[in-house]
């Protein structure tokens, strides 16, 4: 069966510091790829999606991530994170003609000390 | 613009009891899905609709669990009866148009405690 591993539970940065959330998936074929964030008290939104052309997606807030077909990777960058960046972070995977479903990971919990 | 809505915000039933919960998409929205979020994992896709017809319940348990979709608007997703297990947020969204190209707006989930 197809999953998504993200494999920090838990990250904890100081503000300025460099974040990378790391996330693979487990299919060989097309996926279309997603991160969705939940801020404390708010709603799961998302973050930035790829679908097809550069690897390299920019979303909002600052955020950017690479898909790196080799590695089966989609992970989450962003080069100076701010407390308000605090929220849980969840990558996401649609296997393009495989039972069209889509599989979340379990989520990163960030935290940005101030 | 309205975003999702869903009640009731916070549910607590004891086990072999059933429960309703209710999804108002965005205006418009054709598509509306369910998700199951047990704490700590993420979203578990139930069930999909297109306006009033179901695109994939291929993960909803039928021997427990029914939604319904009737007029193509509000949905309502049923437990009936209620395992400890069942206990999770309860996650409604809307996007525009069936396909994973169309961005989900979530609503803000009904918690279900089992006891």
């Amino acid at each position: 069966a197809q999953s998504v591993s993200q494999h920090n539970h838990h990250v904890i940065l100081s503000e300025a510091a460099s974040l990378e959330l790391g996330c693979n998936y487990s299919y060989g074929g097309t996926v279309n790829l997603f991160w969705y964030v939940q801020y404390p008290g708010q709603h799961l939104q998302l973050l930035l999606k790829y679908f097809s052309g550069d690897p390299l997606v920019k979303g909002i807030k600052g955020f950017e991530a690479e898909f790196i077909k080799s590695k089966f990777s989609f992970n989450l960058r962003k080069p100076s994170v701010q407390w308000s960046d605090t929220a849980e972070y969840f990558c996401a995977v649609n296997p393009v003609n495989r039972d069209d479903k889509i599989i979340f990971g379990k989520g990163t919990r960030l935290h940005i000390l101030p | 613009e309205a975003g999702v809505a869903q009640s009731p915000r916070y549910k607590i039933i004891e086990k072999r009891q059933s429960v309703a919960f209710w999804c108002n998409p965005i205006s418009g929205h054709a598509t509306l899905y369910w998700y199951q979020q047990i704490l700590g994992q993420g979203p578990k896709l139930l069930i999909q609709f297109q306006n009033n017809g179901v695109v994939d319940d291929s993960q909803l348990p039928k021997d427990r669990f029914s939604a319904e979709r009737l007029k193509g608007v509000d949905s309502t997703l049923k437990i009936q009866p209620a395992k400890l297990e069942d206990s999770a947020v309860y996650l409604c969204a809307s996007s525009l148009e069936v396909g994973w190209d169309n961005e989900q707006f979530f609503g803000p989930g009904t918690r279900l405690t089992v006891l």
